[in-house]
């Protein structure tokens, strides 16, 4: 598959552990942030996404934490499965302004040990 | 409902040459944005296409062209390849311009351009 990146921090979990993923964007004006998980050989795929009014959002086994003061962003991955292995970016936005592009950070390989 | 698609899938190219790479976005999608991607610089925006109209562009050199059709897909274009070209180029394509409601990008597979 793809080489997607070959310096990237490495996070391992064991199988059935939570994953915490963090992030820490640049733009104190962003105001709308996805998490994308990208597999060998596939393009990024879409989690989760959480505006600024908001400081947590909930999906199917995962968990989006939004800290505006520190300008940091989590990623909680419950009961972490073997599936869940791939590198993991966020991205920013600024939404309000209409016309800026997503900002991606640099991604955290997730290694999940079965 | 099928995907973003990419063509082709693996290319390369030698230093000089100049290549064309393709996208079509998930029928009904208007906005087609495209992105390299680097094991050092990561994922980087190069431009954003929507209704045939560039609408934003990346920090990336003159060298990176790209054009979107009425039917919404789209290509770009690199000329004078050079060795740090090489990369993974995706694409996404999404319902309206970034920076608007319902923002969700969805991603193709990529082209992985090989510069030697």
């Amino acid at each position: 598959g793809e080489s997607v990146g070959l310096h990237l921090p490495t996070l391992s979990v064991q199988e059935g552990d939570n994953s915490i993923i963090n992030c820490a964007y640049s733009n104190s004006a962003s105001d709308y942030f996805i998490w994308y998980k990208q597999e060998s050989g596939k393009g990024p795929q879409f989690i989760i996404d959480i505006r600024s009014n908001m400081d947590k959002r909930q999906g199917q086994r995962v968990t989006v934490l939004l800290n505006k003061t520190v300008k940091h962003l989590s990623l909680q991955i419950a009961a972490t499965q073997p599936g869940d292995s791939a590198v993991y970016f966020c991205a920013e936005n600024i939404q309000r302004s209409g016309n800026t592009p997503l900002v991606f950070g640099k991604g955290t390989r997730l290694s999940v040990i079965a | 409902k099928a995907g973003v698609t990419q063509t082709p899938r693996y290319l390369i190219k030698t230093r000089g040459q100049q290549v064309t790479l393709s996208c079509s976005p998930i029928s009904g999608h208007r906005s087609v944005s495209w992105y390299q991607q680097t094991p050092g610089q990561g994922l980087q925006f190069l431009f954003e296409y929507f209704s045939e109209t560039q609408r934003n562009k990346g920090n990336f050199p003159g060298r990176f062209s790209g054009r979107q059709f009425s039917n919404s897909r789209s290509e770009m274009n690199v000329s004078t390849l050079e060795l740090g070209d090489s990369a993974l180029y995706l694409c996404a394509s999404s319902l309206t311009r970034t920076g608007t409601e319902y923002n969700e990008q969805f991603f193709g597979p990529g082209t992985r351009l090989t510069v030697l």
